[in-house]
């Protein structure tokens, strides 16, 4: 089993579409959690961070349910430019520092 | 967010040479670095992990002769290809890590074609 894993995508939606991408970690030491988003043949990029209380970022909503190690980010009003890969990224502390980073989600908004 | 920057961000190289390819945290000093390479359509692997002032960790089927890596501030970290081939073309990207955070921000990338 993988430690991060991902929907396998890709997420085809139109314009103004919610999307939702879950994420599931295996690693009960894992500490932190971040989404980044990765556009074709660009470096990743920090979309946000998430926290067990949920956060969110204009149309952009991160939650974490630690009891069921699995994370979340919903997309409201999708745009044409939303349209990336979407990683989720675990911290694991626990016989040293590791980053785990899912295989990525890609989503395609479509006009 | 932080800022990281790579460079160069395209070089192409004859077979044999040797690349060297710099990654700086321009707005906070990172005391971890990581090195990162990508094929097309493919996750990112991880290469190594690299300390300022210690010898970096090199993952699983990586060859720590072949990819130098050298972190002497805690700016900047190099990656060095050495004697590149064909297969090593790639898109090479460089992390740094906020101490306080945990949050990882990546310089630009390097696109690497051996000839």
């Amino acid at each position: 089993r993988k430690e991060v894993e991902q929907d396998p995508g890709p997420f085809n939606v139109p314009e103004g579409a919610t999307v939702a991408f879950n994420c599931t970690y295996s690693n009960s030491a894992s500490q932190s959690f971040f989404w980044y988003r990765q556009d074709c043949r660009k470096e990743p990029k920090l979309l946000m961070s998430v926290y067990s209380s949920g956060n969110e970022d204009g149309r952009f909503t991160a939650q974490l349910n630690r009891a069921s190690q699995y994370i979340s980010l919903l997309i409201r009003d999708s745009k044409l430019s939303d349209s990336a890969t979407y990683l989720c990224v675990v911290n694991i502390r626990g016989g040293g520092f590791k980053t785990i980073f899912g295989a990525g989600t890609r989503l395609f908004v479509k006009a | 967010g932080a800022v990281v920057s790579q460079h160069p961000s395209r070089v192409i190289c004859k077979s044999g040479t040797s690349v060297k390819i710099e990654c700086r945290s321009l707005d906070f000093q990172a005391t971890t670095m990581f090195w990162y390479r990508q094929f097309p359509k493919k996750s990112l692997m991880l290469m190594a992990t690299s300390n300022e002032g210690s010898k970096a960790t090199y993952e699983q089927g990586v060859e720590k002769d072949k990819f130098l890596i050298n972190h002497a501030s805690l700016t900047l970290s190099t990656l060095t290809v050495t004697s590149a081939h064909p297969e090593d073309s790639s898109f090479y990207i460089c992390s740094a890590r906020l101490r306080t955070t945990y949050e990882q921000y990546f310089g630009p990338g390097t696109r690497l074609t051996v000839t």
